[in-house]
């Protein structure tokens, strides 16, 4: 029964370029959350997503960062133009309904160069 | 939110009890205690929740004060393994907030 996949675990771009994450959720779970760790920090909410749905993206800066959650495939989180301060560990999460605890993956740590 | 407060930092003897605090004076009636943990380099892995009863599972067990303002993470044998951040968070599924706001936890070692 494999847990919350997340690819690629390291991802390093230039800046201006556009960073795309994976993630599949466990099977069964069709509720998806994006979280981001600066380093030496907490986890920060960004999105959550039921598929092909964003239920509440209040977590998400405004411009350059999009989720989605298609009907088939995993869900992806885009940075296009990435910056410095882009450089992060982003998790994301699953769950089978609301109200669940959410399963992590182990995450993809972004470097900008 | 409702907000938590732990302790920074704690340390513990392997296979020894630990008993990790959680202060959250302001939690609704609503409001379900959960705990993740956070081992280094990995996602935050769910520990337990519970709302006013103590529970119990294979990781850990939660002691819940009767006021709901504290409650009690407890390790009953602690291993090397268990070395991590450990998270208090406060959820109301009622109130269609999905989102988990961690803290800064307690970062909590484990001597051998």
């Amino acid at each position: 029964n494999a847990g919350v996949m997340q690819n690629p675990r390291h991802l390093v771009r230039r800046r201006g370029q556009e960073a795309r994450l994976r993630c599949s959720p466990m099977k069964g779970h069709s509720h998806v959350y994006w979280y981001r760790q600066l380093p030496e920090e907490g986890l920060k909410f960004m999105v959550y997503l039921q598929k092909e749905n964003i239920i509440d993206e209040s977590g998400m800066p405004k411009e350059r960062f999009s989720a989605e959650f298609p009907k088939e495939g995993p869900s992806i989180l885009r940075i296009q133009q990435v910056v410095r301060g882009d450089s992060a560990a982003y998790f994301c999460a699953s769950s089978p309904n609301r109200g669940q605890p959410q399963h992590f993956g182990d995450g993809t740590r972004l470097s900008i160069l | 939110d409702a907000k938590t407060t732990q302790p920074n930092s704690m340390e513990s003897n392997e296979e020894e009890p630990v008993h990790l605090p959680c202060n959250h004076s302001t939690i609704s009636g609503t409001d379900y205690i959960h705990w993740y943990r956070q081992l280094p380099s990995q996602g935050p892995e769910y520990v337990i929740h519970g709302l006013t009863s103590n529970v119990n599972n294979r990781m850990a067990s939660l002691a819940i004060a009767e006021d709901r303002k504290s409650s009690t993470l407890i390790l009953h044998r602690a291993t090397l393994r268990d070395a991590a951040v450990y998270y208090c968070i406060l959820r109301d599924p009622n109130f269609g907030n999905e989102k988990l706001t961690f803290g800064t936890g307690t970062r909590l070692t484990i001597i051998p």
